[in-house]
């Protein structure tokens, strides 16, 4: 059963310094997402790739975030500086990219930042 | 702009019970509907989707358009419904636009 992996599941950091989420997407998928999940505003779209290219990133802060697809089966996802109001669960999902084809998600990466 | 509002943070239903779970949206166009179920500790997953028509779990949404909603609904409910749910839109991609979500749970 092909998953997408996300690394680290969990991730405490002080204030400034730099976070580094990494996803693999599940082979053969070429949409691959990040979405922010918190209390108040449930799941945010930060970015969007198709074939390694940004399509939508405009749900991410340009100042400290970046998203990136080294290779195809690497995606990641920077906060630098971090802020505590970062703190979230930070979820890949990858697709084949056709329509109305479901997206997978990993298991997240929860973020605190002191 | 496309917008999913699920106006309940938290609900709780008795074992047995009817299960109904509120989403509305504002598309101007076609959308297509779904909705994904995190269950504790495991990672959100596609429950159903509005053109399959179909029953999961027990659990059914139909698309109003007049309306413009696309509640869940379960004429029993169970202790393992106990999940949060996210209903979402599409405008026929796989760029999803999410509500902020309703956590479900069932008393036994």
């Amino acid at each position: 059963d092909a998953r997408v992996t996300q690394t680290p599941r969990h991730k405490v950091t002080e204030m400034g310094q730099e976070v580094t989420m990494r996803c693999q997407p599940i082979l053969g998928h070429n949409t691959v997402f990040w979405y922010r999940q918190t209390m108040m505003q449930g799941l945010e779209l930060l970015a969007y790739f198709r074939n390694r290219a940004p399509l939508d990133d405009s749900g991410m802060p340009k100042d400290r975030f970046s998203a990136e697809m080294p290779d195809a089966t690497l995606a990641t996802l920077k906060i630098q500086p971090s802020e505590p109001r970062d703190s979230a669960v930070y979820f890949c999902a990858s697709g084949r990219g056709t329509d109305n084809s479901p997206l997978h998600f990993g298991n997240g990466t929860r973020l605190t930042v002191t | 702009a496309q917008r999913v509002t699920q106006p309940e943070k938290l609900l709780s239903v008795f074992k047995g019970a009817p299960v109904e779970l509120k989403c509305n949206y504002s598309y101007s166009g076609s959308p297509e509907l779904f909705w994904y179920v995190q269950y504790s500790r495991q990672r959100l997953q596609l429950l159903l989707r509005h053109i399959s028509r179909e029953s999961i779990k027990g659990f059914t949404a139909d698309l109003n358009k007049g309306e413009t909603s696309f509640h869940l609904k379960k004429p029993f409910a169970q202790e393992e419904d106990s999940a949060m749910y996210y209903c979402a839109l599409t405008r026929g991609n796989e760029k999803l636009t999410f509500g902020t979500g309703t956590r479900l749970t069932i008393i036994p």
